[in-house]
């Protein structure tokens, strides 16, 4: 079936860095997509979103990319902190309101000093 | 405080004894669904609800039933458990239009022996 995946399962960044997480989706149909980021013990939380009218989203220290051509998305971590360290989803869904999220597996981004 | 709340944060069940846990939001989301996070799947969306007395299935339903009597409240009920549930169980909920962000509940690892 249809599924959203990342090219890298971790990503070692040293702190002070920009990271850059990617995600690959398959399904066409998708408009509306989401990061999350994960820290240990802790449910996700919702980092930004794009819905697919648009090419690109800056939040604080954040920026998402989609490009739709390639059912590619990014996230863009400006400066990367210690605290930035955790799990990053990213998360697709058909509608533009959330309903039906199918998320990828996950890149661990691990920050060294 | 806006937030989710599960109960409960953990349990060790055994083969075919009923159990539910409950999901409760304070935010009078329309929107609310269960995910199972394990290693290497990342999270998988079990049913979601798009409110009171609306629920779909996920992509992962299958031993799981949940309800929604109330806009506050989203119980997961798995009538005969198996140890292919043995998992990590997140709620989330969020309303409708806006900006879309997810609230997650901080997860019930639930062992089933």
């Amino acid at each position: 079936g249809e599924s959203v995946g990342l090219h890298l399962p971790t990503l070692s960044v040293q702190e002070g860095d920009n990271s850059i997480i990617n995600c690959a989706y398959s399904n066409s149909a998708s408009d509306y997509f989401i990061w999350y980021k994960q820290e240990s013990g802790k449910g996700p939380q919702f980092i930004i979103d794009i819905r697919s009218n648009m090419d690109k989203r800056q939040g604080q220290r954040v920026t998402v990319l989609l490009n739709k051509t390639v059912k590619h998305l990014s996230l863009q971590i400006a400066a990367t902190q210690p605290g930035d360290s955790a799990v990053y989803f990213c998360a697709e869904s058909e509608t533009d309101s959330w309903g039906k999220l199918q998320f990828g597996a996950g890149t661990q981004v691990v920050v060294t000093p | 405080e806006a937030q989710v709340t599960q109960n409960p944060r953990y349990l060790i069940t055994v083969t075919g004894k009923k159990l539910t846990v409950t999901c409760s939001q304070n935010m009078n989301h329309e929107y609310m669904s269960w995910y199972r996070q394990d290693p290497g799947l990342g999270l998988r969306q079990i049913y979601y609800s798009m409110n009171v007395e609306v629920t779909d299935k996920g992509d992962v339903p299958e031993g799981y039933k949940v309800s929604r009597k109330e806009k506050r409240n989203f119980p997961l009920i798995l009538e005969s458990p198996s140890p292919n549930q043995t998992s990590l169980y997140f709620c989330a909920s969020n309303g409708a239009g806006g900006d879309n962000e997810q609230f997650f509940g901080p997860g019930t690892r639930l062992t089933v022996l």
